[in-house]
């Protein structure tokens, strides 16, 4: 199967500065790149949908502000915390999708672990 | 209603054992199926992903849809320890561009 990787695995930062998470498809060119964001034992939670060269759609409660997203090419998207605080602590997933026999499929990567003290 | 239902658990079977696991829809056009098994702390894995009607089946695991009844199912066979985590059904419909719905999981202990 694709191969999605993110980096960093884990973050610690402090409250009130940024953290970038980049998330790239290795071995394909994603159609569309997607940011979810997880909290323990709890499902998916789809954040912002994301296609190169555009801006990113983001679900409803989501602030555009504070999660930034650039999606610079067809196998790379990042995803910016700005401003982060203890409550933005959580678990951030990326996927990727591609076109395949009529179809889409889509991969994930392995996700970033994101703790703001 | 959810488009995607998915009963959470959590499930908790010997080894060994058979388990099955479900989903159902409510929309028709759903046509694509997937099953994801995400281990704790890691992102969703895919496992299988069929198209059609019946079974579609990869060592342990089978992946059986029931578009008539709009159900979809994930039996795993001769169940090990390591199959323990959740497993989150998916669909697409077609034409819809790249717009995934998923299940809310299903949380699998398989006890040694």
């Amino acid at each position: 199967g694709a191969v999605v990787s993110q980096h960093p695995s884990w973050v610690i930062c402090k409250s009130g500065t940024s953290v970038k998470i980049e998330c790239r498809s290795l071995d394909f060119q994603a159609t569309t790149m997607f940011w979810y964001r997880q909290f323990p034992k709890q499902s998916l939670m789809l954040m912002a949908t994301s296609n190169e060269g555009s801006k990113a759609t983001y679900e409803q409660g989501v602030e555009k502000d504070k999660f930034l997203i650039n999606h610079a090419s067809l196998t790379l998207s990042t995803l910016t915390v700005t401003s982060a605080h203890p409550e933005d602590s959580s678990f951030y997933i990326c996927s990727a999708t591609y076109l395949t026999g009529g179809t889409y499929e889509q991969y994930f990567g392995p996700g970033t672990r994101l703790t703001v003290t | 209603q959810k488009e995607v239902e998915q009963d959470p658990g959590p499930l908790s079977v010997p080894e060994g054992a058979i388990v099955s696991l479900n989903c159902t829809y409510s929309n028709s056009a759903f046509q694509y199926f997937m099953w994801y098994r995400q281990y704790s702390r890691k992102g969703p894995e895919l496992l299988m992903y069929t198209y059609s009607s019946g079974n579609k089946e990869d060592g342990r695991f089978t992946a059986q849809v029931d578009k008539s009844s709009k159900y979809i199912s994930l039996f795993i066979r001769d169940s090990q320890p390591s199959d323990s985590a959740t497993y989150l059904c998916a669909m697409t419909k077609p034409n819809t561009g790249n717009q995934f719905y998923f299940g809310t999981g299903t949380s699998l202990t398989v006890i040694p």
